[in-house]
């Protein structure tokens, strides 16, 4: 399975974008790009995932870069309850989340 | 639908002893999986199960055991449960194992082993 990174920590001011950055510059031809978030200690939950082309859902927006091998998940209009850990994974079987983007949204 | 429920909330144990923690979900998935997630750190695959009566390893399995005897319930267990065992760990289950799968996750289990 292909690994991720991602930046530890990201700020962002309520009400404004947040855009969370993913490389998985291994990723092959089947993965999907995943994205959950935990709050708190809550169980995670999953956003939205993609395979290659922008999806968008309720809750976010996801851009994959034409080759893959980065992503952006965006939330268009951050509140103080988006505020959690958010994993990025890419995955065939068995996810492998690693420690993910603590976003701290502020008032 | 109450989705991924987990049973119990928290437990705490003396080392040495062992303990099951119960996983159920009602939305009828084959696959299931157990995670523990230690502070700070990201989520780690324990056991999984691809269907009632099959499981297997994931990332971390040593010291844990796992039983699948039917399709809606995961249970894992700790048989001499050990410090290096404090942890939250979390159920979850999807539909199939496929690329588009998406997990559902529990709320998780606190367990503290003194």
């Amino acid at each position: 399975d292909a690994k991720t990174t991602q930046p530890t920590s990201m700020d962002c001011a309520e009400g404004r974008a947040a855009n969370l950055p993913c490389n998985h510059s291994t990723i092959s031809g089947n993965e999907y790009v995943y994205w959950y978030r935990q709050i708190h200690s809550q169980g995670p939950q999953y956003i939205i995932h993609g395979l290659k082309n922008n999806e968008t859902n309720e809750m976010a927006s996801l851009i994959i870069t034409e080759d893959r091998k980065s992503s952006t998940l965006i939330l268009p209009h951050a509140t103080l309850r988006d505020t959690a850990v958010y994993y990025c994974i890419v995955r065939v079987r068995d996810m492998r989340f690693g420690a993910g983007t603590r976003l701290t949204v502020k008032p | 639908n109450a989705g991924v429920t987990q049973t119990p909330k928290f437990r705490v144990l003396k080392t040495g002893q062992s303990m099951t923690l119960l996983c159920a979900q009602d939305m009828n998935h084959e696959y299931m999986y157990w995670y523990r997630q230690d502070p700070g750190m990201g989520l780690r695959l324990i056991h999984y199960s691809v269907g009632e009566g099959t499981t297997a390893k994931g990332e971390v399995p040593d010291g844990y055991n796992v039983s699948r005897l039917k399709k809606q319930n995961f249970l894992l267990g700790l048989e001499s449960a050990a410090p290096s065992q404090t942890s939250v760990y979390f159920c979850a289950s999807s539909y199939s194992g496929g690329s588009r799968e998406t997990q559902y996750f529990g709320p998780g289990t606190r367990l503290l082993v003194l």
